[in-house]
């Protein structure tokens, strides 16, 4: 199985700050990877897929970029509606994997 | 618009059975797959199987295999998932999700609302 690890596994930012969430994959995934939005007691939502595009209605604050086995969600000014858990996952083969997650926390 | 709406929360003892729904809305349910996913509580997402609408294909993960079966109805436009010999290690909110696709890769998109299942004597 491939392995998926999230940095950091939490982190406290203001709003207004720009964030940087990483992901790495266990061995290449070439573009194979999407990030998910998850608020509490919710479903969690596509943000960004194939590595760096933008699903549709999503803010484009969000991006994504990297290839292979580095791959990075950044939010450019983070806004209150923004504090939730991200999870990387990747759909390069089977089974799917998600990263651990990373909480965005007030600080 | 597409959504896709599961079945209420559930309370099973150890050792039973589970079958969740998840029903389709917005799209024509046999051009896509549908995927399970897990969270059980305070933890992050497990993929458990996938199941193509189009022909019944399936894929499950090996943890679970045996244990889960994914079947559906294109008539009703549902798709079910079965849980058997159930532990208190499978309490969690088990998700549905549309598997959608373009190019060569896979995302998940829309997701159900969850289901609870809870396993305690």
């Amino acid at each position: 199985d491939i392995q998926m690890t999230q940095s950091p596994s939490s982190l406290s930012a203001s709003v207004g700050d720009r964030v940087t969430i990483t992901c790495r994959a266990s061995q290449t995934i070439t573009k194979y990877l999407n990030w998910y939005q998850q608020k509490p007691g919710r479903a969690p939502k596509l943000l960004i897929y194939s590595a760096s595009s933008l699903q549709s209605g999503v803010p484009s604050r969000f991006s994504g970029s990297g290839s292979g086995t580095d791959f990075t969600l950044t939010i450019s000014s983070l806004q209150p509606e923004d504090f939730a858990d991200y999870y990387c996952q990747q759909s390069y083969n089977t089974p799917r994997t998600f990263g651990q997650g990373t909480k965005v926390e007030i600080k | 618009q597409v959504h896709l709406v599961q079945s209420g929360a559930e309370v099973k003892k150890p050792g039973a059975s589970v079958k969740v729904s998840c029903t389709a809305f917005g799209y024509i349910f046999t051009n896509y797959g549908i995927s399970w996913i897990r969270q059980a509580p305070g933890q992050g997402l497990e993929w458990m199987a996938w199941i193509s609408a189009h022909n019944g294909g399936t894929n499950y993960a090996q943890s679970l295999q045996g244990r889960v079966t994914l079947t559906t109805d294109t008539s009703t436009n549902t798709a079910y998932m079965e849980l058997r010999s159930l532990t208190s290690d499978d309490t969690a909110v088990y998700y549905c999700a549309r598997d959608d696709y373009g190019g060569n890769s896979n995302w998940f998109e829309p997701w159900g609302q969850g289901t609870l299942v809870t396993v305690s004597s």
